[in-house]
């Protein structure tokens, strides 16, 4: 079985652009979810996504913006990229049956910031 | 607010030894969940073990088992016989919702194991 794969890998960007992270996450998962995981801050909860709507956010400025198509799979946007923006990007997917399911990640974007 | 409190920022140890990581947790729900995760320096995060606020029995798998005392709120990672492929970073995570849709993560505890 597939599990969630992420793209591209690596990723470098100047500051002010605007960057696309890509997420297919595993077979018959339909609830995604976005973490941006720094040196200083650690792993932080970004936003996730359900049937194609936002059902959670974390505490991102709007910069920070995602979707979710109709085959589950996900995007996450950042737009006038900043310095602070250098992070590792980790996709989650998880099943939505029951409470307290285990996510599952990707091995992540690593987004550098010139 | 919920909080995870990993004071370990690394441990050492060596072949065939157990290891506790430790990890603390404050929460006002009376329902949640507590998982940890193993990530390598290759980057992606590998779910190791999950405990339930209402499991009475210590969740294990395979080596790993979690040292639950919800009285004390610590949910401590114990790996026993240690490999030197579980040398990495180790994080104690709680969901931030009921559903447990969104993750509350630790610091992270490195692990080095030597032979």
């Amino acid at each position: 079985k597939a599990g969630v794969t992420q793209t591209p890998r690596y990723l470098i960007k100047t500051r002010g652009q605007q960057v696309t992270l890509s997420c297919s996450p595993i077979s018959g998962h339909r609830s995604v979810s976005w973490y941006q995981q720094t040196p200083g801050q650690g792993l932080q909860f970004l936003f996730e996504y359900f049937s194609e709507t936002q059902r959670n956010k974390g505490n991102f400025p709007g910069r920070f913006s995602g979707r979710q198509f109709s085959n589950s799979r996900s995007e996450m946007n950042v737009s006038t990229l900043e310095l602070g923006d250098s992070a590792l990007y980790l996709c989650a997917s998880r099943r939505d049956e029951g409470a307290h399911q285990p996510q599952h990640f990707g091995d992540g974007t690593r987004l550098s910031i010139l | 607010a919920q909080k995870i409190t990993q004071t370990q920022p690394g441990m050492f140890v060596q072949e065939k030894e157990a290891v506790t990581l430790d990890c603390t947790y404050d929460t006002s729900d009376q329902s949640y969940g507590l998982f940890w995760y193993k990530q390598p320096s290759s980057g992606e995060m590998i779910f190791l073990i999950y405990q339930g606020s209402y499991d009475e029995q210590n969740a294990t798998e395979g080596r790993y088992s979690l040292n639950f005392q919800k009285a004390r709120k610590s949910a401590n990672l114990v790996i026993s016989a240690s490999q030197l492929g579980d040398s990495a970073m180790y994080f104690c995570a709680m969901n931030l919702n009921q559903a447990g849709t969104a993750l509350i993560f630790g610091k992270g505890t490195t692990l080095s194991v030597s032979s």
